[in-house]
């Protein structure tokens, strides 16, 4: 079965820090890759997603990833946090052609020290 | 205002009791799903539609019930035979064409 993996369960960062958070899926097919975000009392929004193309994606709130096929790797990027990006952040998979069903990991809780 | 609704924020429920959480969209997508969302575990897939009058089951579909009879509303029965309800459960919708879902604001069942 798919999977996805986060193994950084949580994360505790000062402000101006640089921020790198790890995602693995098990599905050697074609993926859909997305970066989800719950911040304290708010909607799960959409980060950044990719779907095809340039490996080297950029999101909302200057955030990034970079997919990874030989890894299977989706890793989560920002060259420098503040004390607003405490969240929780999800990584997600959907395989293409199917029901577009999405496999989240078990994420990740940054907290940015300010 | 476009958008997912989830309705009601907060549910307390006595064991032995099915209730029903709304949800509702108004952004004309074709699919719906719901999810649950219990710490350390990310979220799980419970039921989800296609399209009106067809539904199916997700990872975690025993003890629930859901009904598509309507494009926008895709209500989730939590029934008593579900061992463990108590969690944050979200809604979320997807256009037919595109992959991106989005989420609602969750409801938080609390059984007592």
């Amino acid at each position: 079965a798919q999977s996805v993996s986060q193994h950084n369960h949580h994360v505790i960062l000062s402000e101006a820090a640089s921020l790198e958070l790890g995602c693995n899926y098990s599905y050697g097919g074609t993926v859909n890759l997305f970066w989800y975000v719950q911040y304290p009392g708010q909607h799960l929004q959409l980060l950044l997603k990719y779907f095809s193309g340039d490996p080297l994606v950029k999101g909302i709130k200057g955030f990034e990833a970079e997919f990874i096929k030989s890894k299977f790797s989706f890793n989560l990027r920002k060259p420098s946090v503040q004390w607003s990006d405490t969240a929780e952040y999800f990584c997600a998979v959907t395989r293409s052609g199917s029901a577009r069903q999405l496999t989240f990991g078990s994420g990740t809780q940054l907290t940015v020290l300010p | 205002d476009g958008g997912i609704t989830q309705s009601p924020k907060y549910l307390f429920r006595k064991e032995g009791q099915n209730v029903t959480l709304s949800c509702e969209q108004n952004l004309n997508h074709d699919a719906m799903y719901w999810y649950r969302q219990d710490p350390g575990q990310g979220l799980r897939l419970i039921y989800y539609s296609q399209i009106v009058n067809d539904f199916q089951k997700g990872d975690i579909a025993e003890g629930y019930s859901v009904s598509r009879e309507k494009k926008e509303s895709f209500p989730l029965t939590v029934t008593s035979a579900q061992k463990n309800p108590t969690a944050f459960y979200l809604c979320a919708s997807r256009h037919q064409d595109r992959d991106t879902q989005y989420f609602g604001p969750g409801t938080r069942l609390t059984v007592l």
